[in-house]
């Protein structure tokens, strides 16, 4: 089955320093990754993608993702966390020939001020 | 401009009863999903349609019946409401098949059934 999956439910980090988020995937063919961020009450907002071309991908707030296909991988990252990036995170994963989502478990990540 | 805007963001109905939840996207997208989110936050596609036609229809009561009188429109029309129909539903649009570009979301509507 093709999928994602987030190991780790909750990750907790002191303000100002380095966030990971983790995210591991299984697809067959070509895999085309994403990360959303849900904060409370709100929809999904998009952060970054994965489709081809360079394995560091940065995208919104700061965040930035790294594409390992050794590992099968896309590690969700940000140097310095903020109090205000505590929020439910997902990856998710576009099925070969389809279009929709399929998403990961989540991560509430939480801030430490 | 919301992007993609669903109606309402609140709904508590008891069981039994019929609703429906409206969505339109002005962002010109081909595509457009229902994802049901339940209380364990994990989120699932029911329904994408393509230019008004079905082309996802996953495991879902036939309670729930997807409509898109345009692209630009998918409602979604729950009969005979269940309590474990409780959720929160999200509206989403993307360009559409064959290409793998995000999708956006709207705000969701908090189903409550009592």
């Amino acid at each position: 089955a093709q999928s994602v999956a987030q190991p780790e439910d909750q990750v907790n980090v002191a303000e100002g320093n380095p966030l990971t988020v983790k995210c591991t995937y299984s697809v067959s063919g070509n895999p085309y990754l994403f990360w959303y961020v849900q904060y409370p009450n709100r929809g999904l907002q998009f952060l970054l993608k994965y489709i081809t071309g360079d394995n560091l991908v940065k995208g919104s707030y700061g965040f930035e993702a790294e594409f390992n296909k050794s590992q099968t991988s896309f590690h969700l990252k940000k140097p310095s966390a903020l109090v205000s990036d505590s929020a439910l995170y997902f990856c998710a994963v576009i099925k070969t020939g389809a279009n929709n989502l399929f998403f990961g478990t989540g991560t509430r990540l939480t801030v430490i001020p | 401009d919301t992007a993609v805007s669903q109606t309402p963001k609140y709904l508590v109905t008891q069981m039994g009863n019929d609703k429906s939840i409206k969505c339109e996207q002005n962002l010109g997208h081909d595509t457009m999903y229902w994802y049901k989110q339940d209380s364990k936050k994990f989120l699932k596609i029911m329904f994408s349609y393509n230019n008004k036609e079905l082309i996802i229809n996953e495991t879902v009561p036939n309670r729930f019946s997807p409509k898109s009188p345009d692209k630009a429109h998918l409602n979604l029309h729950i009969n005979s409401l269940e309590l474990g129909d409780s959720a929160v539903y999200f509206c989403a649009s993307s360009l559409g098949r064959g290409r793998y570009t995000e999708a956006f979301f709207g705000q969701g509507t908090r189903l409550t059934v009592v």
